[in-house]
């Protein structure tokens, strides 16, 4: 049972474009909601995480945008550059028990000049 | 410059032989975690450790084991390597608590022949 589901699995923004990733859960015990991104030949590494309690969260290029009754949450890249070609997990965890975290499948995004 | 280092970045190893990966981490953590990626599958869960020889299953604990004997090292083991097993697999570790992200390895390529 896949627990995050993420999409799309693929993605082709123009540089200066904007990029948007969208996952949804089904676990209404995840209170915890991280991306990460992964480099060719690298492994993934925590790009912005938001709680259930705010709606928004930006970090300079990058915004999360979290709707709990949804149980949907997005990933935005504004002014998308090159740089930004990766590939991107959301993911979930609760904060109880060992809080281990649920990834999505991923989205290779790539941002041509 | 904190990491987690896994042994081997590539590895060729015999249907039916048993394959150890090591991964040690440096930032005293409490957790550890092996995941596999495969393409379109995201990353899995295998098993994770949330102390010196302590180990739970993840979601896809079956033909491998792990163990931990030291909090820095955490090894995976196929006991007899299938070509199913053909796979990237990442190692990562955390702190205990609701709001530590993971730090990934750079991964082993694993090809089973």
């Amino acid at each position: 049972q896949q627990q995050v589901k993420q999409s799309p699995q693929s993605l082709i923004v123009q540089k200066g474009g904007i990029s948007i990733i969208n996952c949804a859960y089904e676990n209404t015990a995840f209170d915890y909601f991280p991306w990460y991104q992964q480099f060719p030949g690298k492994g993934p590494a925590l790009l912005i995480a938001i709680r259930p309690d705010v709606s928004e969260k930006k970090e300079g290029r990058f915004t999360i945008s979290f709707n709990k009754s949804a149980k949907q949450f997005s990933l935005h890249i504004m002014d998308s550059q090159p740089g930004d070609s990766a590939t991107y997990f959301c993911a979930a965890s609760g904060t109880f028990g060992y809080q281990k975290v649920t990834f999505g499948t991923g989205t290779k995004l790539q941002v041509i000049p | 410059d904190v990491k987690v280092t896994q042994s081997s970045r590539y590895l060729v190893k015999r249907t039916g032989e048993k394959v150890f990966l090591e991964c040690v981490q440096d930032m005293d953590h409490e957790n550890m975690f092996w995941y596999r990626q495969d393409p379109g599958l995201g990353l899995r869960l295998i098993y994770f450790s949330y102390d010196v020889k302590m180990k739970e299953k993840g979601d896809i604990p079956e033909g491998y084991s792990v163990s931990r004997e030291k909090k820095e090292r955490f090894s995976l083991i196929l006991e007899s390597a299938s070509t199913n097993q053909t796979s990237m697999y990442l190692c990562a570790s955390s702190f205990r608590g609701p709001d530590y992200g993971y730090t990934f390895g750079s991964g082993t390529r694993l090809t089973v022949v």
